[in-house]
């Protein structure tokens, strides 16, 4: 346990339904991350809040819709997904969003998209 | 672009020493961190280096070269837990996110 919860940790969805990607964090820290991870490929930065508010989407479809409702819950709504968005989706939290102290990260939510 | 550089995979045997090498380029610079991934977990921190030089944290080293956009992970006396995907990441601005390098995946053989 890395004190980033991210539920559930598998997940499998059809491209007409809707799911959301829950992640928790007690650590006290005010900026959280959504990335991707596909395989072979660097983590892919979704989206970025600190402080409960958006403060970067890095040209992410609208088919995936973050929310923070405060500073410890992050929440990533699916809808009409693909077959190519099947990654690992990993959530981590920092002190601030320029923190030199590293992230925590969760361990995932596998995602495959049928 | 931004992009970090490392090798895809490396092996080497049980109580040998590793260099996992990034090289990136970047707009800006200010700190090269690397985090380690076992499969199917979470990546952990590992080290961060922001100035030029070696950072030692018991079996684990990190080197920085600002001038050679350039540092390594030195892992000493290597175990079969070791084996692992290393990540490097650089901070291109103050304040900003973390840009990742594709990962090292590392083989430690008995």
């Amino acid at each position: 346990e890395t004190g980033v919860t991210q539920t559930p940790r598998h997940l499998v969805m059809g491209m007409t339904n809707k799911k959301s990607l829950k992640c928790e964090q007690h650590l006290g820290h005010n900026a959280m991350y959504w990335y991707k991870q596909s395989a072979k490929k660097p983590l892919e930065l979704m989206f970025v809040y600190n402080f409960k508010e958006q403060t970067e989407n890095n040209s992410v479809p609208s088919r995936f819709s973050p929310e923070c409702p405060n500073s410890s819950h992050l929440f990533l709504h699916l809808h009409t997904l693909q077959p190519e968005d099947s990654a690992l989706y990993l959530c981590a939290s920092s002190q601030d969003e320029g923190s030199d102290y590293g992230y925590t990260f969760g361990s995932g939510t596998r995602l495959t998209v049928v | 672009g931004q992009s970090l550089e490392q090798p895809s995979e490396v092996t080497a045997v049980e109580g040998a020493i590793v260099q996992i090498n990034c090289t990136y380029q970047t707009s800006g610079f200010y700190g090269l961190s690397w985090y380690q991934q076992h499969d199917g977990g979470a990546p952990t921190f590992l080290s961060y280096n922001a100035l030029d030089g070696l950072e030692e944290t018991g079996r684990f080293s990190s080197f920085l070269s600002r001038s050679d956009s350039y540092g390594y992970l030195l892992l000493q006396e290597l175990q079969m837990k070791d084996s692992a995907s290393y990540f490097c990441a650089v901070r291109a601005n103050q304040g900003g996110k973390l840009i990742f390098g594709q990962g090292t995946e590392l083989s430690v053989k008995p």
